[in-house]
């Protein structure tokens, strides 16, 4: 399987806190990108790294990327309650003819 | 929020019975996928497509065939369904589909399908 991996799998913190959630991919990549999912909904589109630059911010997201490791991270800060959801990186593998492979998620619960 | 919309969201059926699903999008996006997602598996590609009678098969295609007649409408076809393609089936879309800039996917709601 091309699918890449997510830890942890589930993750509960309180809010306030930051949480953070790793990827690891197998192939050379054009470039990554993290979704969320809400529970019931599609996937919504949160932020892309290209396979160049090695962090990127929007927001309270912060998003590394190491290329020699095959992974990276996504980083949440002082979350919210309304963060709880899944989140699911996503690699677009160079020669991947258009394909897009997302790793498995990580359920992210925020306590109030 | 992209114009995607999938039909139906809901349907039970039988084991045997062929089942077609179908994607609309109203934004002229050029690709356009068809995923699963199961508990453990996260999403995998069924299909995709690149442009009007232009596909190619994903990780997970056998069983299914889809079709691309015009620009907005992508249809997954289970020619016969079997309990072990009861699963949520998401549509998603892509103005550009290479390169290190692009490929932002946009989804649909997802059609969760029973086969009894």
């Amino acid at each position: 399987s091309q699918q890449g991996e997510e830890d942890p799998q589930a993750l509960s913190i309180q809010e306030g806190e930051n949480a953070t959630m790793n990827c690891s991919y197998k192939t050379s990549i054009n470039n990554l990108q993290w979704y969320r999912q809400n529970s019931g909904r599609g996937l919504v589109h949160l932020i892309l790294i290209r396979s160049n630059e090695r962090e990127k911010h929007s927001g309270r997201l912060r998003v590394t990327l190491d290329t020699s490791k095959k992974s990276s991270s996504l980083l949440i800060t002082a979350s919210r309650a309304a963060d709880t959801a899944s989140y699911f990186c996503a690699n677009r593998p160079i020669g991947g003819a258009q394909k897009l492979v997302f790793g498995q998620g990580t359920r992210l619960t925020i306590n109030p | 929020d992209a114009g995607i919309t999938q039909s139906p969201r809901h349907k039970v059926t039988e084991t045997g019975t062929p089942v077609t699903l179908r994607c609309h999008q109203t934004e002229n996006h050029r690709y356009m996928y068809w995923y699963r997602q199961d508990p453990g598996h996260g999403l995998r590609l069924i299909h995709y497509s690149y442009g009007v009678k232009d596909t190619d098969k994903g990780e997970v295609s056998d069983g299914y065939s889809v079709s691309r007649s015009k620009t907005e409408d992508f249809l997954l076809t289970l020619e016969s369904a079997t309990s072990s393609q009861t699963s949520v089936y998401f549509c998603a879309i892509s103005e550009s589909g290479g390169g290190t800039n692009t490929g932002e996917l946009f989804f649909g709601e997802g059609s969760r399908l029973t086969v009894l």
